[in-house]
């Protein structure tokens, strides 16, 4: 079967790093999202990575390693905007995504 | 600015009472999908079109159908609404070609309410 793995919850500190990891099974493999989802709304586009390596986007960074079927989503300079939901998503060999359930991202004071 | 919408919002309808959700692009994308998110969980893919071909999910209830005129529009009909769907009921579209990164673009979601 397809399985999408995350934390369901982790919190940290405003002003610091935090690090979401995602491992994966699927038939098949045509790169991996990340999506920030806000408590109510749509998911959006954070990163897609389908080489391995590192990836940097401004605050965002995203790893991926093919062989170990693992990714991380790294959040540098936390703020209090950056509580979310955080979904990994892996586009199968079919093209569908297939979604994790997503990580709930607590940022305190 | 090129956008996915979706209408209404916020819906509420009573159970066994049928309810249509709208999406509409202006991105002009072939791929339109409905996902089901309950809270808490990922996104549950319903069905897609690629262009006017239809793809249902094996395990979406017949229940569900859905409708897409045109490259714009995408329609969802609940025949038949039940307590268990209440739900968000996401709108995303996509536009997959060669060299192109294939995200999903979604809508801002239906949260619909069964009472």
């Amino acid at each position: 079967g397809q399985n999408i793995d995350q934390p369901t919850e982790m919190t940290a500190t405003e002003g610091a790093i935090v690090q979401i990891n995602c491992t994966y099974q699927t038939s098949g493999f045509n790169g991996l999202f990340w999506y920030q989802q806000h408590a109510g709304e749509a998911p959006t586009f954070l990163s897609y990575n389908v080489l391995d390596g590192l990836e940097e986007k401004g605050r965002f960074s995203s790893f991926l390693s093919r062989s170990k079927g693992y990714s991380y989503l790294l959040l540098k300079e936390l703020q209090m905007k950056d509580s979310a939901s955080y979904l990994c998503a892996v586009l199968d060999s079919n093209y569908q995504l297939i979604w994790g359930a997503g990580t709930k991202l607590i940022i305190k004071p | 600015d090129a956008m996915v919408i979706q209408n209404p919002r916020y819906q509420v309808t009573q159970f066994g009472k049928p309810v249509t959700l709208s999406c509409s692009q202006t991105l002009n994308h072939n791929v339109m999908y409905w996902y089901q998110q309950k809270s808490s969980q990922a996104p549950k893919l319903l069905f897609h079109y690629y262009d006017k071909d239809f793809n249902n999910e094996a395990d979406t209830p017949d229940n569900f159908q859905s409708r897409r005129p045109n490259t714009s529009f995408c329609f969802l009909d609940i025949r038949s609404p039940g307590l268990g769907d209440a739900a968000m009921y996401l709108c995303a579209t996509s536009s997959p070609g060669a060299g192109a990164v294939i995200e999903q673009y979604f809508g801002p979601g239906t949260r619909l309410t069964v009472t």
